[in-house]
């Protein structure tokens, strides 16, 4: 089962303006952590912000912020001030515990390409 | 020293050859990870590493074989690959594994594997 949805494949947005990219996940575990990762053309994962289970505030970083709504389990992506840099595929992930285990797993959703015009 | 080092960025190989991919990492994080990454589709989880030890094998096809020699470096090594295993593999390592979960992952920046 689809465990983090990405429902949208590509976004566009001018530069400048603020984006939001979607992402819901389900899980049936009360601990949890909710990442956003970019993906520029190069290859790298670079981590962007991350949103844990029981944190009450929404968690940011600089131009992103993190709308987590637990209740709906939606963890989006706001990015502000969009730049010409910010184009590039983003990843929402989730990180949970692996049971029988001592140990977790990162997976990802599908992903959004984001293109910024100027 | 923030990096996870992966060698080489890019190869070809032809289905006969045996080759490796490495990674190494000095953050003295103690999990390490392979994931596999095909075009314009998200990272598969292949293995995980604890403490040099294989903690979780995806059900990955032995013509992959992971080795952790050390807490720093890791290995993938390629034997017999097909042309479908062409894509981009991903290096990652974290902070002690059972630590939740504010930890996030950190990641090379991949070896894009050709098989011919």
């Amino acid at each position: 089962a689809q465990k983090i949805t990405q429902t949208q494949p590509g976004m566009f947005v001018q530069e400048k303006e603020a984006v939001t990219l979607d992402c819901t996940y389900d899980t049936s575990d009360q601990s949890y952590g909710l990442f956003w990762y970019k993906q520029p053309s190069s290859g790298e994962m670079i981590f962007l912000i991350y949103q844990g289970s029981y944190d009450e505030q929404n968690a940011t970083e600089g131009r992103y912020s993190l709308n987590f709504q637990k209740a709906r389990k939606s963890a989006n992506l706001v990015i502000s001030a969009s730049q010409l840099g910010d184009s590039a595929m983003y990843f929402c992930a989730m990180r949970e515990a692996v049971y029988g285990g001592a140990t977790n797993k990162l997976i990802f959703g599908t992903g959004t390409l984001l293109a910024v015009q100027p | 020293d923030t990096e996870v080092t992966q060698t080489p960025k890019h190869l070809v190989m032809g289905m006969t050859n045996k080759k490796s991919l490495k990674c190494e990492q000095h953050m003295g994080h103690r999990a390490m990870y392979w994931y596999k990454q095909k075009a314009k589709k998200p990272p598969e989880l292949m293995f995980v590493y604890s403490y040099e030890k294989l903690s979780i094998n995806e059900s990955v096809p032995s013509r992959f074989s992971p080795e952790c020699p050390n807490s720093s470096l890791l290995n993938l090594h390629l034997h017999a690959l097909q042309p479908e295993d062409s894509a981009l593999y991903l290096c990652a390592s974290s902070q002690d594994i059972n630590r939740p979960f504010n930890y996030g992952y950190t990641f090379g920046s991949g070896t894009r594997l050709t098989v011919v």
